[in-house]
């Protein structure tokens, strides 16, 4: 199992763009990247998946360059809304549960 | 996507007794998870549960423990059994289309042990 690796916090203020890295060197093949959101006391929520350079989606940005071993969470003109933390996930994308979740990234935005 | 409920959404329980927490989908889905999730900490994959045949058990975690249903395409239970501090955590359930991600989870149980 790829094992992924984020900072624990970041701060930003409302308005600004977030970016989120995740490192994940031993990435296989056929592993896909995607990125959670979890809110206290609620489960996590899917932001977006991708396995290859750009994917966007309404509320986010996903880059992943050419080797993979990383990726990049961006989130446009963040709000307060947008405190939580953010999870990063590698896996196939044939079984879910072969996907491990790491540590998370603690996204606090400011006024 | 998935709509997904857990019940009790929270408990306080007696060391020594068991918990039934139930998971039940507004759609038929291939695979069901169980996870627990410490205050504070990322989440842990308990276990696989699997439609019509015994759950798939991650390292650490043993069926005795932590016995797992899953009667048909839209249900699961979680047990968790012989309950001590240690226990005290939140048990989400999450399930997948076809076993891909994304997963689609519960908001949890949110279970303490006195």
């Amino acid at each position: 199992l790829a094992k992924t690796t984020q900072p624990i916090s970041m701060d930003s203020y409302e308005g600004q763009e977030v970016n989120i890295t995740c490192s994940h060197n031993n990435i296989a093949t056929n592993d896909y990247i995607t990125w959670y959101q979890q809110f206290p006391s609620q489960g996590p929520r899917f932001i977006i998946q991708g396995y290859k350079t750009k994917v966007t989606n309404e509320v986010a940005s996903l880059f992943i360059p050419a080797d993979r071993k990383s990726s990049t969470l961006s989130l446009p003109r963040v709000s307060l809304s947008d405190t939580a933390v953010y999870y990063c996930l590698v896996g196939p994308n044939t079984n879910a549960g072969k996907s491990t979740f790491g540590d998370g990234t603690t996204l606090t935005v400011k006024p | 996507s998935a709509v997904i409920s857990q019940k009790p959404s929270r408990d306080i329980c007696q060391r020594g007794t068991s918990l039934t927490i139930q998971c039940q989908v507004d759609s038929q889905v291939t695979m069901m998870f169980w996870y627990r999730q410490q205050p504070g900490q990322s989440l842990t994959l308990i276990a696989t549960a699997n439609q019509g045949s015994e759950a798939t058990y991650e390292s650490g975690f043993v069926i005795d423990k932590f016995p797992i249903s899953r009667p048909n395409l839209t249900f699961s239970t979680l047990t968790v059994s012989n309950m001590s501090p240690e226990d005290s955590s939140i048990y989400l359930c999450s399930v997948s289309d076809r076993g891909n991600q994304p997963q689609h989870f519960g908001d949890g149980t949110r279970l303490s042990i006195l």
